[in-house]
């Protein structure tokens, strides 16, 4: 069956990074987009990226360019999201989701959602 | 890009339908059926319970069902039972790569 894991809670202060990773099983993982969405607390979903596991190819939010980087390693099916600078308005539950469709564009349906990750930004 | 407009809330009593609206551009909904709902639970990640507008995946009630008029598509939910409480969201392509979310509307059941 599908899953994906993702990495715990993280606690940072203001102005660092946190990289957070999604490992996946149960499917050909460089066979189907990966996304990230996150969720403030309170809040609504908010589309951050996705990144094509196969080529390495990412689209980002126009909101997270420059301070959001998504990458994976094929070898262990994780794939990992990168954000930088962050601020207090950072702090959310950060989720990997994985598209639909097979060895296609990547269109935002998300079938298999991982558990979450709380990311926390607090001096 | 803008965020899709839901209403903030919607109530129903069991055994009633409801109608959750989500109104983009033309841009995104009105461009293309690639609308899908999520239903979500606290402290829950989302489900997803329509795709492609009006298509349900593998194990989700035929209760739900979904629409699209225009820049505007619907999720009705027949027969509401109490589990549906939750937070629906709406979600749509947007072209060049981008995907956009509506801002969820909580559903009571009374």
């Amino acid at each position: 069956q599908v899953q994906l894991v993702q990495s715990g809670a993280e606690v940072k202060k203001p102005g660092a990074s946190v990289k957070v990773s999604c490992k996946a099983s149960g499917y050909t993982f460089i066979a189907y987009y990966m996304h990230w969405v996150r969720q403030a607390p309170g809040q609504g979903l908010e589309w951050m990226g996705r990144i094509n596991p196969n080529s390495g190819g990412t689209n980002y939010a126009q909101r997270f360019q420059g301070r959001v980087t998504m990458t994976r390693d094929t070898s262990i099916s994780t794939a990992y999201m990168e954000l930088n600078r962050l601020t207090s308005d950072d702090t959310a539950v950060y989720y990997c989701a994985r598209d639909h469709y097979y060895d296609s564009s990547g269109y935002g349906i998300f079938d298999y959602w991982g558990q979450g990750t709380l990311v926390t930004v607090s001096s | 890009q803008s965020a899709l407009t839901q209403p903030a809330s919607v109530s129903g009593s069991p055994g009633q339908s409801i109608t959750i609206s989500c109104t983009g551009t033309s841009s995104d909904v009105g461009s293309y059926n690639l609308v899908s709902w999520y239903q979500q639970h606290p402290g829950k990640a989302p489900k997803l319970m329509i795709y492609e507008v009006s298509k349900r995946p593998s194990g989700v009630s035929n209760r739900f069902s979904g629409s699209k008029s225009g820049n505007t598509a619907s999720l009705t939910i027949s027969g509401l039972q109490a589990e549906d409480e939750g937070v629906y969201y709406c979600c749509s392509y947007a072209g060049s790569s981008i995907v956009v979310f509506g801002g969820g509307t909580k559903l009571t059941v009374l």
